[in-house]
């Protein structure tokens, strides 16, 4: 079993919609990361969380400590948020700050 | 755009070769990490430098090394290449200092082992 499970694989969805995509890890953390990936393979850090919850324009980023689960949510969703999006955690342990990824969630937004 | 770079951008390979991948990281930031990321899956983390350093490795054979160099910029090497070598490259720069660190990605390195 992955330290860290993302739900679901693939998600497709209508302009507008409101997007979750949910997280679960198993290990001890500092911090968990939401990330995208586009189809170029570049990856860029939308969310750092440690606790609670982030906003950014229409991206929602929530973390409960306890149930070790993240969601993000996508409000009034757009085909340009058509990407890859990974959760990835921070474990804590000592030497490397190193990431634990989850396998990633595909999510195609159509016109 | 992360101010990380990466080099070459696509590398096409035979089995048993070497290959030598580049990253080149924002001034200042010390540690880079090195992930491998095969098609479909989330990355997988290979080690991490830091101040020229190995600062951690994942469950990666030897033939998997690396070297940071002190204008920050490190490489990643493969010795006597496998065809499940075949993946994205990642780097990954971030500043120590604090217990949350945000990683700055590079673009990658597409390598494919024929």
């Amino acid at each position: 079993k992955n330290e860290v499970e993302q739900s679901p694989q693939n998600l497709t969805a209508q302009e507008g919609e409101f997007i979750t995509i949910n997280c679960s890890y198993s290990v001890g953390i500092s911090a968990l990361h939401w990330l995208q990936q586009h189809p170029g393979g570049g990856i860029v850090s939308l969310f750092m969380l440690s606790s609670g919850k982030k906003k950014h324009g229409r991206l929602i980023a929530t973390i409960n400590i306890q149930e070790k689960h993240s969601s993000l949510h996508i409000t009034a969703s757009h085909p340009r948020d058509s990407a890859v999006y990974i959760c990835a955690v921070n474990p804590i342990i000592q030497g490397a700050q190193k990431l634990v990824f989850g396998q990633g969630t595909r999510l195609t937004i159509n016109p | 755009e992360t101010g990380v770079t990466q080099s070459p951008t696509h590398l096409i390979k035979t089995r048993g070769q070497q290959v030598t991948l580049r990253c080149s990281s924002q001034s200042g930031h010390n540690t880079v990490s090195w992930y491998q990321q095969a098609l479909g899956q989330g990355p997988q983390f290979i080690f991490q430098y830091y101040r020229e350093e190995e600062n951690g490795r994942g469950n990666f054979p030897p033939r998997f090394s690396g070297l940071q160099f002190p204008n920050y910029s490190s490489e990643l090497n493969v010795n006597a290449l496998e065809l499940d070598d075949s993946a994205l490259y990642l780097c990954a720069s971030s500043y120590p200092g604090t217990p949350l660190q945000t990683q700055y990605f590079g673009p990658g390195t597409r390598l494919l082992v024929l």
